[in-house]
Order: C-alpha cells, then structure tokens, then sequence
C-alpha cells in the first residue's frame, strides 16, 4: 500500500514567503507527526495531531509556524514570514495509535525547505 | 530535561566486524525506546520498540538492548548495506512527543 507522502519534495522560497507543506498520511493511521530535521541533526518534534486536533504542539517554535488537519487525515504545516534560519528537511510520519500501543511511526521522504 | 545521546557521532567497519552503537538517554519515565535507520534523503524507517530495562529485540543482524539509562544497537557481522544513520528516540510517560538523538553514521566496507 502507498506509505506516508509529502509535497512538494523541494521548496525554495525568499525570506519574508509564506510556505505551505503538505502530508498525505496512511490511510486510516489517526496519529500525524511533524519533524524538522537539520543537517547532521535528529528530527525534531514540531507538533503530534490525534484526529483534527492538535494534541501537542509544544515544539512549534514561534508563532510564525501552524499545522492543520482540518478531517484527520491530510495535514498541512504553514510557516508565515520565512526566515533562514528556517531551512531544513520537514518531516511527516503517521502511526495508528491504537489505545495503550506505541505502533512504530511510518516517515514520508520530507520537505526539503530552503529559505534565500 | 529529557535528553538522548548517541555514540559515536560516526563508525567505519569493515565487512563482517560486529560493534555496538550506544544511546543513553535522561527521561522523567520512560514510555518507549526506538530505533530507527535513515538512509541519505529519506525518512527514518523503524527498527525497533523497547519498553522496559532487561528487553532484547532481534532483527536479521540487529539486536537492541535496553537498560534504565541507555540501550545498545549491536550489530553482528554487518554487509555494506547496513551503511546508514541510526537514530535512537524516546518517548516519556504522561506524553506522545519524541525526543530524538544525532545518530550516529555507520559505514560499513566490502
């Protein structure tokens, strides 16, 4: 079955850009993960959505950056005002979640965001 | 805080040369240990889940221990397509967020 996909693969921008970066999860996995994951670096936990909702979104790092997912399935991240510092690879996983399981995160290939 | 290390940062072995990679890690209850493999310009795939102190995991060449202050990927007779970034996370109780480590570069030589 089609895994975890992400769009788009690449995505160059300007600072001050508004960005966009899409996940398509498994279907019917109800846990979403976003990551960003800098060079040489381990991801980084930005935001865990369970359904629509946003769970946890303790690792968003100002308020220039928010995650939706308006039907629990598709989930977008949008980063307003772009900076430089803001390049990276962004990562999506999905898990199913199920009550008291920790089911293994399944990671699309990333966004790979490069702010000039 | 809750924190993960990982060593060595990097690792050359040659075809066949078993070694460990290590994670310690500093968590307020441990919920779940994973490990991870990245290949260049993809996501992390799954490896491994371990939940308590004294769990072994197995898979082809890989074996993951855990302990309550850090877990060991050992893996035996590695082949050059073992050459990744193996990623080590954890997950404290009472939360669903995922600390993860730098990994550490594995290489292995034919």
């Amino acid at each position: 079955g089609a895994g975890v996909s992400q769009t788009p693969s690449n995505k160059v921008t300007e600072k001050g850009k508004y960005v966009e970066l899409r996940c398509d999860p498994i279907s019917g996995h109800t846990a979403l993960y976003w990551y960003r994951q800098s060079l040489g670096q381990g991801p980084e936990f930005l935001i865990y959505f369970q359904g629509t909702g946003a769970a946890d979104d303790s690792g968003l790092p100002n308020d220039r950056f928010f995650a939706v997912r308006p039907e629990g399935s598709v989930s977008t991240l949008k980063i307003q005002r772009t900076e430089r510092g803001d390049s990276a690879v962004y990562l999506c996983a999905s898990s199913l979640n199920r009550q008291g399981n920790q089911d293994e995160q399944f990671f699309g290939p990333g966004t790979r965001l490069t702010v000039l | 805080e809750d924190q993960v290390t990982q060593s060595p940062e990097a690792l050359r072995l040659q075809e066949g040369e078993s070694s460990s990679l290590n994670c310690s890690y500093t968590v307020s209850g441990l919920r779940g240990l994973f490990w991870y493999r990245q290949d260049p310009g993809k996501g992390p795939e799954f490896l491994f889940t371990l939940y308590s102190a004294g769990e072994e995991k197995e898979k082809e060449r890989l074996k993951a221990t855990l302990t309550k202050k850090e877990s060991f990927l050992h893996i035996t007779a590695p082949k050059p397509e073992d050459s990744a970034t193996y990623l080590c996370a954890v997950q404290a109780s009472g939360t669903y967020k995922y600390i993860f480590g730098t990994g550490t570069r594995l290489k292995v030589l034919a």
